[in-house]
């Protein structure tokens, strides 16, 4: 199965502009990255999906390089309630019976400080 | 419209019960999708149903077992608990295309004793 690299661990300042990257070397050529935020013990929060290129929304970019074997999500300004951890998940697909099987990353805890 | 959600919240089971948990997702979803997450192992994918069929699996034992509805809702059983089952049990669900967003409930806290 493709394997998804995110750093454990970043920290940054209330209204600095945070990256985030995720390495995703076997993706494949139909999958799409979505990016999630997760509080504890509460379900993970959808923030932005793309494919290629550049993709921005009310709260987020997602840059995509044209190999497409890395993505980073981009916050701007984060502010404190942006503390939580990020996943990036990738569809790809298993060899041995050809059906999807998704790949969460390990997550990156993002610390705001004030 | 109202989100995806899962009881119970919590539950605490002794080894070698069973547990049965129960997914409804968002109005018009006819995928769900089972995920185990762990302080150790992360967000790990347990299963994915589709219009009542199991369409994708992932590497978990024969113990982990699930079935989905006609109204799209789901249940996930786990059979003879032991004690590394113990995990927040999330339940995801979209409209059924492989790339389109999952949106998650607020998951149930299984604790096995």
């Amino acid at each position: 199965l493709a394997k998804t690299t995110q750093p454990i661990s970043m920290d940054s300042y209330e209204g600095q502009e945070v990256n985030i990257t995720c390495s995703h070397n076997n993706i494949a050529t139909n999958d799409y990255i979505t990016w999630y935020q997760q509080f504890p013990s509460q379900g993970p929060r959808f923030i932005i999906q793309g494919y290629k290129t550049k993709v921005t929304n009310e709260v987020a970019s997602l840059f995509i390089p044209a190999d497409r074997k890395s993505s980073t999500l981009s916050l701007p300004r984060v502010s404190l309630s942006d503390t939580a951890v990020y996943y990036c998940l990738v569809g790809d697909i298993r060899m041995d019976t050809g059906r999807r099987a998704l790949t969460f990353g390990s997550g990156t805890r993002l610390q705001v400080q004030p | 419209k109202a989100g995806v959600t899962q009881t119970p919240r919590y539950l605490i089971k002794t080894r070698g019960q069973q547990v049965t948990l129960s997914c409804s997702p968002i109005s018009g979803h006819r995928s769900v999708s089972w995920y185990q997450q762990t302080p150790g192992q992360g967000l790990q994918f347990l299963f994915e149903y589709f219009s009542e069929t199991q369409r994708n699996k992932g590497n978990f034992p024969g113990r982990f077992s699930g079935r989905q509805f006609s109204n799209s809702r789901s249940e996930m059983n786990v059979s003879t608990l032991e004690l590394g089952d113990s995990a927040l049990y999330l339940c995801a669900s979209s409209f059924g295309d492989s790339q389109e967003t999952q949106y998650f409930g607020p998951g149930t806290r299984l604790l096995v004793l």
